[in-house]
């Protein structure tokens, strides 16, 4: 699976967008982009994935640039609540007969919301 | 609240005790995971089990030991451990087959080796 590059922390106040950048410009054709959070004392958790086309569901959006070596997270409207470990993944998916997927976090990116 | 449900949330064992981690999950899922997570550092896998056989080891130490009796529970037994393995261990679980597949993790279970 191809690496991510994030930045260690960034913060945001609460109610504005926050951005959350990663690189991956090593990634193949076949390999989706996945988002994951850990909020404290807790498993992480699933936010969002993409191929090549924008995302965008309940929790946050999530951007892809055209040669796919770069993407943005975006949290719309960040809370207190989403202060977080925010990892970018890249991988295949399950495919070619394998039944399970698997997941190699990086360092990902510490957020921290503010009042 | 978590679909995938791991007991004990805290467990402070001794280096020659025998203790087990359980993970459980009613979602229908036939792939199950265990990571190990030091203090600020990332999850790292550990097993992944397919069916209920072992499909990935990732050069774990055989101080850990798992076990999937069925397609819904997780074991890991774990004996003689050293205090370097103090960490959480996380389960996760995910539908098997083609296609998009996210993972859904448990709160896990923090260890502390005495």
């Amino acid at each position: 699976d191809a690496k991510t590059t994030q930045p260690p922390s960034m913060d945001c106040a609460e109610g504005r967008a926050a951005n959350l950048p990663c690189n991956h410009s090593t990634i193949s054709g076949n390999e989706y982009v996945y988002w994951y959070r850990q909020i404290h004392s807790q498993g992480p958790q699933y936010i969002i994935h993409g191929l090549k086309n924008n995302e965008t569901n309940e929790m946050a959006s999530l951007i892809i640039t055209e040669d796919r070596k770069s993407s943005t997270l975006i949290l719309p409207h960040a809370t207190l609540r989403d202060t977080a470990v925010y990892y970018c993944i890249v991988r295949v998916n399950n495919a070619g007969g394998t039944s399970y997927g698997k997941l190699t976090f990086g360092q990902g990116t510490i957020l921290t919301v503010h009042p | 609240d978590t679909e995938v449900t791991q007991t004990p949330k805290h467990l402070v064992m001794g280096m020659t005790n025998k203790k087990s981690l359980k993970c459980e999950q009613h979602m229908g899922h036939r792939a199950m995971y265990w990571y190990k997570q030091k203090a600020k550092k990332p999850p790292e896998l550990m097993f992944v089990y397919s069916y209920e056989k072992l499909s990935i080891n990732e050069s774990v130490p055989s101080r850990f030991s798992p076990e999937c009796p069925n397609s819904s529970l997780l074991n890991l037994h774990l004996h003689a451990l050293q205090p370097e393995d103090s960490a959480l261990y996380l389960c996760a679980s995910t539908p098997t087959g083609t296609g998009v597949k996210p993972q859904h993790f448990g709160d896990g279970t923090r260890l502390s080796i005495l």
